[in-house]
């Protein structure tokens, strides 16, 4: 089955800078890469997603980058704000009945003013 | 619309009891699913469904049960609880195309369970 590694579990920055966070996933054939925030003691949401078929995907400030050969995904916030502090989770999926879709572990991202 | 909710946002149990964690979803969804988050793991799969009366094992299904007698509702049933099943599940819902691609989880508020 697939398996999501994401990098790093923590990341500080200051505010203004840029972050970068790192999956990487095993399923050759998995064609859905989403990435969800999850702010302190509330439910996971949907920030973007990517699918196979586009290398890349931004929305204002956060970008998606898929490099399909290398089977990695990477997360890219420009211009960090303190209310870019959260925990984000990478996944993958491979469409079709029967898939699961799969998370990473998880990075919380520290945004310092 | 309320999107997912579920219930009970906070229980505690003793070894051994069981209990059921309900989840309901309003927006005409196929796809369901029951997440557990521990600290610093992510979310591990427990169970999913693409559909009524069809569920599938996920990545740690044991001591779980679930079923899904409609499209809206998606129980989960803990039986004889262990303090290894200490954590916060979560409940979702999306919606999978004619293709079978699954687009964005919506997912419930949580539920934090307390095993002693």
């Amino acid at each position: 089955g697939e398996n999501v590694e994401q990098h790093p579990s923590t990341l500080s920055v200051q505010e203004g800078d840029s972050a970068v966070i790192k999956c990487t996933y095993s399923d050759s054939a998995s064609n859905y890469f989403p990435w969800y925030k999850q702010e302190l003691g509330k439910r996971p949401q949907l920030i973007i997603d990517i699918r196979s078929n586009v290398g890349e995907k931004k929305d204002q400030r956060i970008a998606v980058t898929l490099n399909k050969t290398a089977k990695h995904f990477s997360l890219h916030i420009t211009e960090t704000q303190p209310e870019d502090s959260a925990v984000y989770f990478c996944a993958a999926i491979r469409g079709g009945a029967g898939n699961k879709l799969v998370f990473g572990a998880g990075t919380i991202l520290r945004v310092k003013s | 619309n309320a999107g997912v909710t579920q219930t009970p946002k906070f229980r505690i149990l003793k070894i051994g009891q069981s209990m059921t964690l309900q989840c309901t979803q309003d927006m005409n969804h196929n796809y369901m699913y029951w997440y557990r988050q521990d600290p610093g793991m992510g979310l591990k799969l427990i169970y999913y469904s693409v559909g009524a009366g069809i569920t599938d094992k996920g990545e740690v299904p044991n001591g779980y049960n679930v079923s899904r007698s409609t499209t809206e509702d998606f129980p989960l049933r803990l039986e004889l609880a262990a303090p290894s099943q200490t954590s916060v599940y979560f409940c979702a819902s999306s919606y999978a195309d004619r293709g079978l691609n699954t687009g964005e989880l919506f997912f419930g508020e949580g539920s934090r369970l307390t095993v002693l």
